[in-house]
């Protein structure tokens, strides 16, 4: 079973839309957790850190469930540069640097004018 | 500041050869991570240098190896390449548990990566 699953979508919607991607964990020691955006042909970049209590940046929000290990990521008013991958990310070093990431293997989405 | 440079960017070799890539850390991180992404698919760990030192390793064979230098720049050497073995190799930096709580701590730096193709 894979650390992180997600479904790779293709998600495509117009713009204006609220868009949400789900994905999973399996290892309930998981401590940390991130959405990584990644453009095509780019190397990821951090969106956001996704805390117990949920979290809000401008037009993302993203949700932890850590009971049935569950993380979420909604993208209202989307845009047309917010065409990417989105990549769900664990991260379940305890008390180590923080280095090994298992990530998802991502979940395209395009927005269309 | 500088962020994490790769070289190369692209290159392409055929199977048995062997490959080194290069990684320059972003200043006053002191730990790099190598990834191996596949095309369609998330990056996967390949190992963690931390002072010159391997702190951790993912699913992958021996021929995979590497070195962090006292500048804490790095290579990723791999050995007998196979048609397998291509795929985009990112090299991320990241303050070590030292830094732990100071602010962004808990993020890692991606370079562009390395875009290896092994006919």
């Amino acid at each position: 079973r894979k650390e992180v699953e997600q479904d790779p979508g293709p998600f495509n919607v117009p713009e204006g839309a609220t868009v949400a991607f789900n994905c999973t964990y399996s290892n309930s020691a998981s401590q940390s957790f991130f959405w990584y955006r990644q453009d095509c042909r780019k190397e990821p970049k951090l969106l956001m850190s996704v805390y117990s209590s949920g979290n809000e940046d401008g037009r993302f929000t993203a949700q932890l469930n850590r009971a049935s290990q569950y993380i979420s990521l909604l993208i209202r008013d989307s845009k047309l540069s917010d065409s990417a991958t989105y990549l769900c990310v664990v991260n379940h070093d305890r008390g180590s640097t923080l280095g090994r990431l298992y990530f998802g293997r991502g979940t395209q989405l395009t927005v269309w004018p | 500041e500088t962020g994490v440079t790769q070289s190369p960017t692209h290159l392409i070799k055929t199977r048995g050869q062997q490959v080194t890539l290069r990684c320059s850390s972003q200043s006053g991180h002191n730990t790099v991570s190598w990834y191996q992404q596949a095309l369609g698919q998330g990056p996967q760990f390949i190992f963690q240098y931390y002072r010159e030192e391997e702190n951790g390793r993912g699913n992958f064979p021996p021929r995979f190896s590497g070195l962090q230098f006292p500048n804490y720049s790095s290579e990723l050497n791999v050995n007998a390449l196979e048609l397998d073995d291509s795929a985009l190799y990112l090299c991320a930096s990241s303050f070590g548990r030292e830094d732990r709580g100071r602010t962004g701590a808990n993020v890692l730096t991606f370079g562009a990566g390395s875009r290896l193709t092994v006919l």
